[in-house]
C-alpha cells in the first residue's frame, strides 16, 4: 500500500528565503509524482507534475525534483513571497484498483508561512 | 488549462437528509472522474473513481449505497450523500482526468459539507 510522508507539518520563513518542501513515497512503482497548493477552504492547484521517467521539472520559481529509487520527492521555491503562503501537498499517481486508471496517494502537506 | 467546476461551494443541512454534490469538466471531455474527501489537517482521501457509463470503484471502507455517483456524461459527474450525519461533515473534492494513464488531474474547487 503506497504511504505518501511530508515533515514537517507546517514551516514558517522571512520573505525572500529559498526553501526546501520534502516528500517521502513507500512505493517506487509510480507513473508520476505532483505538487499541488491548496489555500484554506479552497480545491487544489497543480503545480508540477513529474512523469516516472523524469527527473525533475521547473516552473519559475518552483523546481521540483524526483528520485524515484529512493522515494523522494523535494519541491524548491527560490526568493519565497508572503503570496506563497498556502498548503503544499505532494501526490504520487499509481495503479489504481481496476487497473485501468491511475490512483492518487496524498500526503497531509506542508503549512507554508512566508513572513513579510 | 483544464477547468473544472464544482457545486456548491458550501452546503449546509440539517441530520438525515440528501445532499448532491456536482462536478462538471467545462473545456475537455473528462472519461475518469474521482472524489476525494479531506478531513481538517488531514490529507486527501480517495473515495471513488468514476468512469463514465459505468459503475464507480469505491476504495474500501467507502460506503457506496450512502455516497452514490453518478458519471452520466463525459462532462458531469454527481455525488450525493445519502441520509446524512454529522460525520459526514468534511470537505470533499472532486478531480477528472482525460483518462490517459499519467496525465495530470484537474481539481475542482470543493465543497464544505457541514451537517447539523
Amino acid at each position: 500500500k503506497q504511504e505518501v510522508t511530508q515533515i514537517p507539518a507546517a514551516l514558517s520563513v522571512p520573505e525572500g528565503e529559498n526553501l526546501v518542501l520534502n516528500c517521502s513515497f513507500t512505493d517506487s512503482a509510480i507513473y508520476n509524482l505532483q505538487w499541488f497548493r491548496q489555500d484554506p477552504g479552497k480545491g487544489l492547484t497543480s503545480l508540477l507534475l513529474i512523469q516516472s521517467s523524469q527527473r525533475e521539472q521547473t516552473s519559475g520559481r518552483l523546481n521540483a525534483s524526483l528520485d524515484k529509487s529512493s522515494g523522494r520527492s523535494t519541491l524548491y521555491i527560490a526568493a519565497s513571497q508572503p503570496g506563497d503562503s498556502a498548503t503544499y501537498l505532494c501526490a504520487v499517481a499509481s495503479r489504481g484498483r481496476t487497473g485501468a486508471n491511475s490512483k492518487l496517494t496524498f500526503g497531509k502537506g506542508i503549512t507554508l508561512s512566508v513572513r513579510p | 488549462g483544464a477547468v473544472v467546476s464544482q457545486h456548491p461551494s458550501r452546503v449546509i443541512c440539517k441530520s438525515g437528509t440528501s445532499v448532491k454534490i456536482e462536478c462538471r469538466s467545462l473545456d475537455f471531455q473528462a472519461t475518469t472522474m474521482f472524489w476525494y474527501r479531506q478531513f481538517p489537517k488531514q490529507s486527501l482521501m480517495l473515495m471513488a473513481t468514476s468512469n463514465e457509463g459505468s459503475k464507480a470503484t469505491y476504495e474500501q471502507g467507502v460506503e457506496k449505497d450512502k455516497f452514490l455517483i453518478n458519471h452520466a456524461s463525459l462532462t458531469l459527474s454527481t455525488l450525493t450523500v445519502t441520509s446524512a450525519h454529522p460525520e459526514d461533515s468534511s470537505f470533499y473534492i472532486c478531480s477528472a482526468q482525460t483518462g490517459v494513464l499519467g496525465q495530470k488531474l484537474f481539481f475542482g474547487s470543493g465543497t464544505q459539507l457541514s451537517v447539523l
